[in-house]
């Protein structure tokens, strides 16, 4: 079975900074999707970035990007130039042939003004 | 992006009575969709996926007699909790996909209190 592990249960940056995010993945598929959700107090589910396991060229969307490291099975989340909405929990996830997506413990994420 | 919409948002039940939360795809079909529950400041936990036209599949542990789910059309599933007692009371969440979807598309959840 697919894990994904999470191992910061709380980061905090200061606004306008920069905060990479950390998330480690365990499976024996070649072909899967992993993404970043983001869950802001209204607790709705927002989609940040994903990434498809055959690509090998890191996603970008903004401020948002990722360091995939399919050998490693690591998929960080990188933060630029950090806002105040940015603050939410995040959540690492994956993707693979049932189709069933397995989600991480979650990081909170503090932004400082 | 793809719409899911969830109702209600918030309900309160007296203990032993049942529940109904549906989850609707407002602007694609969804051939399948999730059910989750989420307690405070946890991950999201999958009950269940269910298929349009067939049987909700459960993931281990989780009681199907108590979490009944339909998904009757490519638009709409139901999650009903019935006999509610107070330790059902939580956050849940439903995601959907299409057959041309790479991601999941949540609905706002509903947070349900059981009394």
């Amino acid at each position: 079975a697919q894990t994904v592990t999470q191992s910061q249960p709380e980061m905090s940056v200061q606004e306008a900074e920069t905060v990479t995010l950390s998330c480690t993945y365990d499976t024996s598929e070649s072909d899967y999707y992993l993404f970043w959700y983001k869950q802001p107090p209204s607790r709705q589910m927002i989609l940040v970035i994903r990434q498809e396991a055959y690509k090998q060229q890191n996603a970008t969307e903004n401020r948002f990007s990722v360091n995939f490291q399919k050998a490693a099975k690591s998929f960080s989340l990188k933060i630029s130039d950090s806002q105040l909405g940015d603050a939410a929990m995040y959540f690492c996830a994956y993707r693979g042939e049932g189709n069933k997506l397995v989600f991480g413990a979650g990081t909170i994420l503090r932004v400082k003004s | 992006g793809a719409v899911v919409s969830q109702h209600p948002s918030r309900v309160i039940c007296k203990s032993g009575t049942s529940v109904k939360i549906e989850c609707r795809s407002l602007d694609f079909q969804a051939t399948t969709m999730f059910w989750y529950r989420q307690f405070p400041k946890q991950s999201l936990m999958l009950m269940a996926t269910s298929n349009e036209g067939s049987k909700a599949t459960y993931e281990q542990g989780v009681e199907k007699d108590k979490f009944l789910i339909n998904h009757a059309s490519l638009t709409l599933s139901t999650l009903t909790v019935t006999s509610a007692h107070p330790e059902d009371s939580s956050f849940y969440i439903c995601s959907a996909s299409g057959q041309l979807h790479t991601e999941a598309f949540f609905g706002q959840g509903t947070r349900l209190t059981v009394v």
